[in-house]
């Protein structure tokens, strides 16, 4: 089916980093959600995004709606251990999402 | 409020077995969503409901897969005649849409795995 191209497919940091990781399409959506995966765990909603240009935070974490509706960002500032995860974009045009392959996080103390 | 429930977590069966999950919503949310996640890859969208009705369905529901919502409230997710390929975890999620909104809530799974 339909993917988002998510990059990096995996990121190496040391505790207390920052962390930047996108996503983009081809096809324009009107929302931007981003996801956090536990091992064995279904998605936790992190931030929703629902207007072109739009910049929201939560705690640590910031993302953006890209201008072009085609791409999103997220950046997490100060990187903690419970940080570990694997995060996915999501875009929705309509009722279902799409979503990007995920980006596995790894942080060292 | 309590989120949304997924019974059971795991479940393991021989190839050729039906298979029935069941998805508790968020309380009040009319929208129920089944996606389904393979390793190494991000959900992909299966089937959703508005209250009781089953609006759409993707092109990854085989005929074996049945999925219904009778009284709007919970649903089931049924897999007949199992095969390897259908190894997975299912996942639910539910949404209460407003006039520019639709965002989308996850159970915790439920891993299948067909041997």
């Amino acid at each position: 089916g339909q993917q988002l191209n998510q990059s990096p497919q995996s990121m190496f940091i040391q505790e207390g980093e920052d962390v930047s990781m996108n996503c983009t399409s081809s096809s324009i959506f009107n929302t931007w959600l981003w996801y956090k995966q536990d091992p064995g765990e279904g998605p936790v909603l992190l931030i929703a995004l629902y207007k072109a240009g739009e910049l929201t935070s939560n705690g640590r974490l910031t993302a953006q709606f890209g201008i072009t509706r085609k791409d999103s960002f997220l950046n997490i500032s100060a990187s903690i251990p419970s940080d570990v995860g694997i995060y996915f974009c999501a875009g929705q045009a309509g009722t279902a999402l799409i979503f990007g392959k995920g980006t596995t996080l790894s942080v060292s103390s | 409020d309590t989120g949304v429930s997924q019974d059971p977590r795991h479940k393991i069966t021989k190839r050729g077995q039906n298979v029935t999950f069941r998805c508790d919503p968020i309380s009040e949310h009319n929208r129920l969503y089944w996606y389904r996640q393979t390793l190494g890859q991000g959900p992909e969208f299966l089937t959703y409901f508005q209250n009781e009705a089953q609006l759409e369905k993707s092109r990854l529901l085989s005929d074996r897969f049945s999925a219904e919502r009778p009284k709007g409230s919970f649903s089931t997710l049924e897999i007949q005649r199992t095969e390897q390929g259908d190894s997975a975890m299912y996942l639910c999620a539910s949404s209460l849409p407003d006039v520019l909104t639709d965002t989308q809530y996850f159970g915790p799974g439920t891993r299948l795995t067909v041997l």
